[in-house]
């Protein structure tokens, strides 16, 4: 079973922040939380990761609250490309650590 | 970056035959892959998971008889789908981990199997 709940479904509007919750109140010291997202009849593709501090790169900014317990994706400047089911996952990082993907929740920008 | 690239990316087939799908990394080594499958409207569902030189190691419930898994080198990986039936119809993914990156999965594009 997913060890993350999402909310099903968000929209908002182009050009605006999207920010994504989920929750991992049962998240392990050793799991770091992961996101990825997945266009339609695409495979996944990773976005961003971490394991307590706050962190960015070019697609998005990750928060972790301090006692790690929930988490928040933002998308800064949402575009209609970026329309897709986003998977909020806990897991150890290692070469054999498998990723068990949960419903996910379906963001939807709107022009 | 990282590729996978997957093979085919769509498939029909009549029931009985089987069907090969290929998983490869493409500019990096992988000594571990994962199958996964996912039904309309559903999340993703791992399979098993394929290991260079040695046996699969399936998911609770997916028949190791029907999902022929090898992974012969540290690029490749194929799954077979035995005797495939209607039931079998599903978008299946491969991902991969980079050797000693251990970081993050990439995945392939996924192959849409229908099954006649």
């Amino acid at each position: 079973d997913a060890k993350t709940t999402q909310p099903p479904s968000m929209d908002c509007a182009e050009g605006r922040a999207a920010n994504l919750p989920c929750n991992h109140s049962t998240i392990s010291g050793n799991e770091y939380v992961y996101w990825y997202r997945q266009i339609h009849s695409q495979g996944p593709q990773y976005i961003i990761h971490g394991l307590k501090n706050n962190e960015t790169n070019e697609m998005a900014s990750l928060i972790i609250t301090e006692d790690r317990k929930s988490s928040t994706l933002i998308l800064p400047h949402a575009t209609l490309r970026d329309t897709a089911v986003y998977y909020c996952i806990v897991s150890p990082t290692g070469a054999n650590s498998k990723l068990t993907f949960g419903k996910g929740i379906t963001l939807s920008v709107r022009p | 970056g990282a590729v996978v690239s997957q093979h085919p990316s769509r498939v029909i087939c009549k029931s009985g035959t089987s069907v090969k799908i290929e998983c490869r990394s493409l500019d990096f080594q992988a000594t571990t892959m994962f199958w996964y499958r996912q039904f309309p409207k559903q999340s993703l569902m791992l399979m098993a998971t394929s290991n260079e030189g040695s046996k699969a190691t399936y998911e609770q419930g997916v028949e190791k008889d029907k999902f022929l898994i090898n992974h012969a080198s540290l690029t490749l990986s194929t799954l077979t789908v035995t005797s495939a039936h209607p039931e079998d119809s599903s978008f299946y993914i491969c991902s991969a981990n980079r050797d000693n990156a251990n970081e993050k999965l990439f995945f392939g594009s996924g192959t849409q199997l229908s099954v006649l």
